[in-house]
């Protein structure tokens, strides 16, 4: 039984590049999130999706954002233009999606560096 | 909006130690649930235990326990018999189950010590 998986672990990246991370959620787990952590806070959430459907967005996902879900399996997350704000952790997260089953099981996290 | 506040950003207990830390949370739900997280150092956040806000009984896993005084909006986390691996951040969690929405809001985090 694989945990939740996040690819890559570390990203080193310029001002004003692109970077895509990727998510594997646990199998057959339809819902999957992600989070942004900056230093010495707690997770925020950015988004949310239920199978292939991106049903929530935070106001912290910015134009320059953006997330999909092509076939309700795994996850990407693109950040174009990147600026040092954009320096944290990216987290993500899946859940069963049953009724009543609402703990969220969170992968190890991108940590991403804009120099 | 739901808020969620940790006010000890750290605490350290000696090993063998019970320890609690605290989360006070506001929200005008009347289903929600609350969560506290374990982050050890450089490794993924995990659960540590649940609580439903329509379960008077308080959840125990083990040596962890929570006290949840739904009145006055606080849900903190007893750590009994402390472990050298007890050491981490730890956060409070909520969400609610209303209107579709499943993203967790999470404290600050508390960072726990523990002292051989």
């Amino acid at each position: 039984d694989t945990g939740v998986s996040q690819d890559p672990r570390h990203k080193i990246t310029k001002r004003g590049q692109n970077v895509t991370f990727r998510c594997d959620p646990i199998s057959e787990h339809n819902r999957l999130y992600w989070y942004r952590q900056t230093l010495g806070q707690g997770p925020e959430f950015l988004t949310y999706f239920q199978n292939e459907a991106q049903l929530e967005k935070s106001r912290l996902l910015s134009d320059r954002f953006s997330a999909e879900r092509p076939k309700g399996s795994f996850s990407t997350l693109e950040i174009q233009r990147t600026e040092q704000g954009d320096s944290a952790m990216y987290l993500c997260a899946s859940s069963p999606g049953t009724s009543g089953m609402h703990e969220q099981y969170f992968g190890p996290g991108t940590r991403l560096t804009v120099t | 909006a739901q808020t969620v506040t940790q006010s000890q950003p750290e605490m350290s207990v000696q090993e063998a130690e019970t320890v609690t830390l605290s989360c006070t949370y506001d929200t005008s739900e009347s289903d929600y649930y609350l969560f506290w997280y374990k982050q050890p150092p450089s490794r993924q956040m995990i659960l540590v235990i649940r609580q439903e806000a329509y379960k008077q009984q308080n959840a125990t896993e083990n040596r962890f326990s929570v006290n949840f005084q739904k009145a006055a909006k606080s849900f903190s986390l007893k750590i009994s018999d402390s472990q050298l691996g007890d050491a981490a951040m730890y956060f409070c969690a909520s969400h609610t189950s209303g209107a579709g929405s499943y993203q967790l809001t999470f404290g600050k985090g508390t960072k726990l010590s523990v002292i051989p």
